[in-house]
């Protein structure tokens, strides 16, 4: 069944530092592809999405682009901030399906 | 912005005792909800979707006895975890959608940790 894989944490970094998070994904077809931002006490937000290959889904610095030779949809942002502290989900969004499959979550910690 | 609002944020309850936690987007219809849990370092597991007006369908493996969903307004969902026990603590999340499809965004609440004594 569809799936995702993501990276676990959780990650440290210090400020202005270059942040990935990998996410690979399971499924047929062609699925739409998103990353969710949970800052702490408050509801997920979308972050960003791509819905076909190479399309590159950005937004407030962070980008991640849908590569299907290699399944993956890694988050990238290259300066991260205190503010972006957060927990990072994956998604995955299967055409006619109703719900959306998530990783576990990576909780991603900026460091001044 | 579309908010959802999820009450209560956190609750504790006694093994036995049945909880309710409700679901509302303030500012738009929902036609669709979703129920979601989430164990510790695990991912958030779809439970149940429901539209307004009809049954919820659950999720295989998804006890829906234990886990009562109303959904009778365009604004507000409910679950109600019945005769609560130890396991059934965790991280309860909704979410809501006005139209469906990928296009139209899911909006989340905050989430209720549910621990169960």
């Amino acid at each position: 069944g569809d799936s995702v894989t993501q990276m676990e944490g959780p990650v440290t970094l210090s400020e202005e530092a270059f942040l990935t998070i990998n996410c690979t994904y399971t499924a047929t077809g062609y699925p739409s592809l998103f990353w969710y931002v949970q800052y702490p006490g408050e509801g997920l937000q979308l972050l960003l999405k791509a819905t076909k290959a190479d399309d590159k889904g950005s937004n407030k610095g962070f980008e991640a682009t849908y590569r299907k030779e290699t399944t993956s949809f890694h988050l990238e942002k290259g300066s991260v901030q205190v503010s972006d502290s957060a927990v990072y989900f994956c998604a995955l969004w299967q055409t006619g399906a109703n719900n959306l499959f998530f990783g576990t979550g990576t909780r991603l910690t900026v460091i001044p | 912005g579309a908010v959802v609002s999820q009450h209560p944020s956190r609750v504790i309850c006694k093994s036995g005792t049945s909880v309710k936690i409700e679901c509302r987007s303030l500012d738009f219809q929902a036609t669709t909800m979703f129920w979601y849990r989430q164990f510790p370092k695990q991912s958030l597991m779809l439970m149940a979707t429901s539209n307004e007006g009809s049954k919820a369908t659950y999720e295989q493996g998804v006890e829906k006895d234990k886990f009562l969903i109303n959904h009778a307004s365009l604004t507000l969902s409910t679950l109600t975890v019945t005769s609560a026990h130890p396991e059934d603590s965790s991280f309860y999340i909704c979410s809501a959608r006005s139209t469906q499809g990928y296009n139209s965004p899911l909006h989340f609440g905050n989430g209720t940790r549910l621990t169960v004594t």
